[in-house]
């Protein structure tokens, strides 16, 4: 178990409905990123935030917005939920940011979008 | 941008049997990540390899880079019924890039 834990574990929108995840990263981890994992492929990299601001993004329209609060917890915000956006999502948390250090993910949030 | 190529897709086994695991990189690696992730599951971090000809041991698991960094190898002895679950290769070109994945290597061992 890493210590990294997220909420909900499951969720059904339906197309063009907002979404917010939530992430509690690992004690004393201060850098958290988010991946989107579509069935059968490998986890895409979302952002990263550190000590609150975004460091770092991937290729995902600015609907997928993200916050990180003062205790590192972290939230992604989806808006105008597409079909494609249906996927398992990731939140990992590492001691640095901008480093290839070691990531501690959570278990996830599936999220369905009918 | 980087791309990671791992073969096989999918793998089954008998318990007790060897089986290899590869990775491979269109460019030269700064860090090669192995984790193992248990179905809708999140992943668990398995081994780091940042040397050229580094090797790394855990367990059953042996993991390599070669000496040109593109291409790395993960290798299970006497697979168990444990040992199921999808592996995937994570790299970043440096330090400073976050990590991208392979579409992961489906295991299932067979009793």
């Amino acid at each position: 178990e890493t210590g990294v834990t997220q909420s909900p574990t499951h969720l059904i929108k339906t197309r063009g409905q907002q979404v917010t995840l939530r992430c509690s990263s690992q004690s004393g981890h201060n850098t958290v990123s988010w991946y989107q994992q579509a069935l059968g492929q490998g986890p895409q990299f979302i952002f990263q935030y550190y000590r609150e601001e975004e460091n770092g993004r991937g290729n995902f329209p600015p609907r997928f917005s993200g916050l990180q609060f003062p205790n590192y917890s972290s939230e992604l915000n989806v808006n105008a939920l597409e079909l494609d956006d249906s996927a398992l999502y990731l939140c990992a948390s590492s001691l640095w940011a901008g480093t290839n250090e070691k990531l501690f993910f959570g278990s996830g949030t599936q999220l369905s979008v009918l | 941008s980087q791309e990671l190529e791992q073969s096989p897709q999918s793998l089954i086994v008998q318990e007790g049997k060897n089986l290899t695991i590869n990775c491979t990189s269109s460019k030269t690696l700064y860090g090669l990540y192995w984790y193992k992730q248990k179905y809708g599951e999140g992943l668990i971090f398995l081994m780091m390899l940042q040397k050229g000809g580094e090797e790394k041991s855990h367990e059953k698991i042996t993991a390599k880079l070669d000496e040109k960094k593109q291409q790395s190898s993960l290798h299970i002895t006497a697979s168990q019924p444990s040992h199921a679950g999808i592996y995937l290769c994570g790299a970043a070109n440096s330090g400073n890039t976050p990590l991208v994945f392979g579409k992961g290597t489906r295991l299932s061992v067979i009793a």
